[in-house]
């Protein structure tokens, strides 16, 4: 099965509100983490990664936060905007014992945004 | 040019037709990759190609073939597709497989209905 899951499927805001998507995974062996938005009709879209080495990363309008001890992964998105609506997906890469990834990335089930202005 | 092109856009297919899916890049990566996906579902990998080899197959049924002709093109022929095949395919490409951080680009797909 998938090692990454969400935690809720919807999530409704309002305009300008701060958003915060959840995401768990089961393996400690997870090294590299992305969150996608994925809008209607279209590819996902790349928002931001992390390394399981760093507890925070931030970006434009977005910061990640991974608790590796609670095995989490949250998107937190500043000012939340109309055109923030879509599903958003994490994902986790997992090397192999190897040591090596075969850039294999597990994706979660996806948690839809809607924006109300 | 950080673009992944796919065509065509949409396909509508028989279950005895033969079609082939088409993925391009110019990013110089050396790592692309094929996934199906479910409406309301979360991608799905397929296949994987590594400097044009492949280097993962998620147990694919063999009607689907990939091929990868350069370090440019993914193809995906498609030949005796059933039904439940209809999907959006989306391909992906990424510096490689072993990259630290493993950003995947991805295409914005192809809508394959199969009747």
């Amino acid at each position: 099965g998938e090692s990454v899951g969400l935690h809720l499927p919807t999530l409704s805001v309002q305009e300008g509100d701060n958003s915060i998507i959840n995401c768990a995974y089961s393996n400690s062996a997870s090294d590299y983490f992305i969150w996608y938005k994925q809008e209607s009709g279209k590819g996902p879209q790349f928002i931001i990664d992390i390394r399981s080495n760093m507890d925070k990363r931030q970006g434009q309008r977005v910061t990640v936060l991974l608790n590796k001890t609670v095995k989490h992964l949250s998107l937190q998105i500043a000012a939340t905007q109309p055109g923030d609506s879509a599903v958003y997906f994490c994902a986790d890469r997992i090397f192999n014992a190897g040591g090596t990834s075969y850039g294999k990335l597990t994706f979660g089930q996806g948690t839809i945004l809607t924006v109300h202005p | 040019d950080t673009e992944v092109t796919q065509t065509p856009k949409h396909l509508v297919m028989g279950m005895t037709n033969k079609k082939s899916l088409k993925c391009e890049q110019h990013m110089g990566h050396r790592a692309m990759y094929w996934y199906k996906q479910k409406a309301k579902k979360p991608p799905e990998l397929m296949f994987v190609y590594s400097y044009e080899k492949l280097s993962i197959n998620e147990s694919v049924p063999s009607r689907f073939s990939p091929e990868c002709p350069n370090s440019s093109l993914l193809n995906l022929h498609l030949h005796a597709l059933q039904p439940e095949d209809s999907a959006l395919y989306l391909c992906a490409s990424s510096q490689t497989i072993r990259s630290s951080y493993n950003e995947q680009f991805f295409g914005p797909g192809t809508r394959l209905t199969v009747l």
